[in-house]
């Protein structure tokens, strides 16, 4: 089953502004990263943030993490086209994911030049 | 260092013949992930291998197996193949497991005719 959540299930912006995207689990977690993944290929690992983390920062990303209302986000700042592609929150829950990550759906994120 | 190596990367089946899919992880990592991605069901965890032993195992039926080798490569093997395992199988290596950040292959994707 779907542990995380993203929102929304696509985005569409320019080249410059900023993205946002969110991501709902259910149950309590160790860590929670986010991935990207462009068009039919691997992921990539972006971010991981801990349980303790509130915030997280790598280059033009921006991850938070609210433990109290089980969510996240993750922010790109001045956008680029080659930004473009899939991006998934996975969570490390504490109990019963027996060891693996659950990833959510995914939003897809077009940046128009 | 060399990242995680899938073969083959295009597979074409047909319904009822079984296939095997082979994942070289990346150099000193002892733990191998196997995901299957779909339009529907997004990426589900198939199971994880660490030193040579199956560590976790998520929700696929007996048909979907796999192994590890002493030089930790990992091999699935997906039986009798039906028209749903059509997918984009991912394997993903890490030293110890999916607590920490997850490098992914690029993928085979297997069609099912």
């Amino acid at each position: 089953s779907q542990q995380g959540e993203e929102d929304p299930q696509a985005l569409s912006i320019q080249e410059g502004e900023n993205a946002t995207m969110n991501c709902s689990y259910k149950t309590s977690i160790n860590n929670l990263q986010w991935y990207r993944q462009n068009s039919g290929r691997g992921l990539v690992h972006l971010i991981l943030i801990r349980s303790n983390e509130r915030e997280k920062h790598s280059g033009r990303l921006r991850v938070t993490l609210d433990t109290s209302k089980k969510s996240s986000s993750l922010l790109i700042t001045a956008s680029r086209a080659a930004d473009t592609a899939s991006y998934f929150c996975a969570t490390m829950p504490r109990l019963g994911s027996q060891g693996n990550l659950i990833f959510g759906k995914g939003t897809k994120l077009s940046v128009k030049p | 260092k060399a990242g995680v190596t899938q073969t083959p990367r295009y597979l074409i089946k047909t319904r009822g013949q079984q296939v095997t899919l082979s994942c070289s992880p990346i150099s000193g990592h002892r733990s191998v992930s196997w995901y299957q991605q779909t339009p529907g069901q997004g990426l589900q965890f198939l199971f994880e291998y660490f030193s040579e032993t199956q560590r976790n195992k998520g929700n696929f039926p007996g048909r979907f197996s796999g192994r590890q080798f002493s030089n930790s490569r990992s091999e699935m093997n997906v039986s009798t193949l039906e028209l749903g395992d059509s997918a984009l199988y991912l394997c993903a290596s890490s030293h110890s497991g999916g607590a920490n950040e997850q490098f992914f292959g690029p993928g085979t994707r297997l069609t099912v005719l």
